[in-house]
């Protein structure tokens, strides 16, 4: 089976750095995925990392160690509207699926 | 606009009832999900399918039911045996493996 660990709460202030870290035990590993969700609204892809390292996508990045089983999401330049839920995701099933992590909830202070 | 919709957006549900929840897209996907997510939880898997005419159960089937006659429909029916339901349902759909797209959601509310 699968199962992910995040962080329940982040909080941060505007302008700032934030790191959320994602810890997973998988049976087979497919890469790791990041979703955003507003309170009320639906997931929003993010990034997707299959190999080791970085992948920067603007303010984002996404940074993955599989011999670690282990992942993170920087979110840069912290603004308001970044407030909201950070999900980590892996492929299970061979690749059939995906599981979710519990959820980060990041707050953004003025 | 090519995506993923879901009616109704909110939907209240008496004691005993069967009720189906819609999800359509026109994104030309194979792949479908649909996830329930309770309050400040993350995402449970119900069902999965990859292609028409076949489904699989996710983690949390029991009292729910699917079916994929075409490509663009995955409707979801959650049923009287399912005894607590108030929840947030997701569906989404996927190409790639690496992106799945979500609908808007329904919120179901028994009553």
């Amino acid at each position: 089976g699968q199962s992910l660990e995040q962080p329940s709460e982040v909080t941060a202030v505007e302008g700032a750095i934030v790191q959320i870290n994602c810890t997973y035990q998988t049976s087979g590993f497919y890469g790791l995925s990041w979703y955003q969700q507003h309170d009320g609204g639906a997931p929003t892809f993010l990034s997707y990392n299959a190999l080791d390292g970085l992948e920067e996508t603007g303010r984002f990045s996404s940074f993955l160690s599989r011999s670690d089983s282990y992942g993170y999401l920087l979110l840069q330049e912290l603004q308001m509207k970044d407030s909201a839920s950070y999900f980590c995701a892996v492929r299970d099933n061979y690749g059939q699926n995906f599981v979710f992590g519990p959820g980060t909830r990041l707050s953004v202070l003025p | 606009d090519g995506g993923i919709t879901q009616s109704p957006k909110y939907l209240f549900r008496k004691e005993g009832q069967n009720v189906t929840l819609s999800c359509e897209q026109n994104l030309n996907h194979d792949a479908m999900y649909w996830y329930r997510q309770d309050p400040g939880q993350g995402l449970r898997l119900i069902y999965y399918s990859q292609i028409v005419n076949d489904f699989q159960k996710g983690d949390i089937a029991e009292g729910y039911s699917v079916s994929r006659e075409k490509k663009e429909s995955f409707p979801l029916t959650v049923t009287s045996a399912q005894k607590n339901p108030t929840a947030f349902y997701l569906c989404a759909s996927s190409i790639q493996r690496d992106t799945q797209y979500f609908g808007p959601g329904t919120r179901l509310t028994v009553l």
